[in-house]
């Protein structure tokens, strides 16, 4: 089956350092998607790529889709505290259109 | 302003005891997922239903755990006989297919199994 992998598994930064985190699925996907998880809250949905080698931009948060469609990646410039959480990638199968596998996440810690 | 309810937020149960997690998807959202996030797992597909129908529950444990959706208003996720293994943050999310992907997630339920 599908299986979406991130790195790191965790990283430590102190604020004002830079953050990346990356996803890479065994298939490709029709889209990939992020999201941000707070300690002990829910995931929350911050964006969405669908065209192969798409780049979109939040504020200081950077995110791109692969050429192949089978990687993606979050780059956050400037790291601030509310930065905190985890960050998961997750991508629908082009084959199955609806089934949404996350990957296992990224844990970013920011010391001020 | 709309949102995925889950219910209980938390649930303290003794090994073996039955338990019934509950969640109601945003109203006109077709598509619904249920999810358990582990430590060590991530966060883990345990079901999904399109439209009230079971698409996939090849996630899920078949001997103890059932997914069913009543109506387009309820979704449930049983447990019987739960297990301290079973301990975990469970996590509904709906979509509303045709329109995006975007899933939005409930609050989840802790669970912890004594």
């Amino acid at each position: 089956g599908q299986q979406v992998m991130q790195i790191p598994q965790y990283q430590h930064v102190q604020e004002g350092e830079d953050f990346t985190t990356y996803c890479n699925s065994s298939t490709t996907l029709s889209n990939i998607q992020w999201y941000k998880q707070r300690p002990g809250g829910h995931p929350v949905f911050l964006i969405q790529l669908v065209k192969s080698g798409e780049v979109k931009k939040q504020k200081r948060l950077t995110f791109q889709f692969g050429e192949a469609k089978k990687n993606s990646s979050l780059h956050i410039t400037a790291t601030q505290t509310t930065d905190v959480g985890t960050y998961f990638c997750a991508g629908p199968q082009e084959t199955s259109g609806s089934r949404l596998t996350f990957g296992e996440g990224t844990q970013l810690t920011v010391n001020p | 302003d709309a949102r995925v309810t889950q219910t209980p937020r938390d649930k303290v149960t003794e090994m073996g005891q039955e338990v019934t997690m509950r969640c109601q998807p945003i109203l006109g959202h077709n598509t619904v997922f249920w999810y358990r996030q582990t430590m060590m797992q991530g966060l883990e597909l345990l079901a999904y239903f399109r439209n009230r129908a079971p698409l996939d529950d090849s996630g899920m444990p078949k001997d103890r755990f059932s997914a069913e959706m009543p109506d387009a208003t309820l979704a449930t996720l049983k447990i019987q006989p739960s297990e301290p293994r079973d301990s975990a943050v469970y996590f509904c999310a709906s979509v509303r297919q045709g329109v995006g992907t975007e899933a939005f997630f409930g609050q989840g339920t802790r669970l912890t199994v004594v």
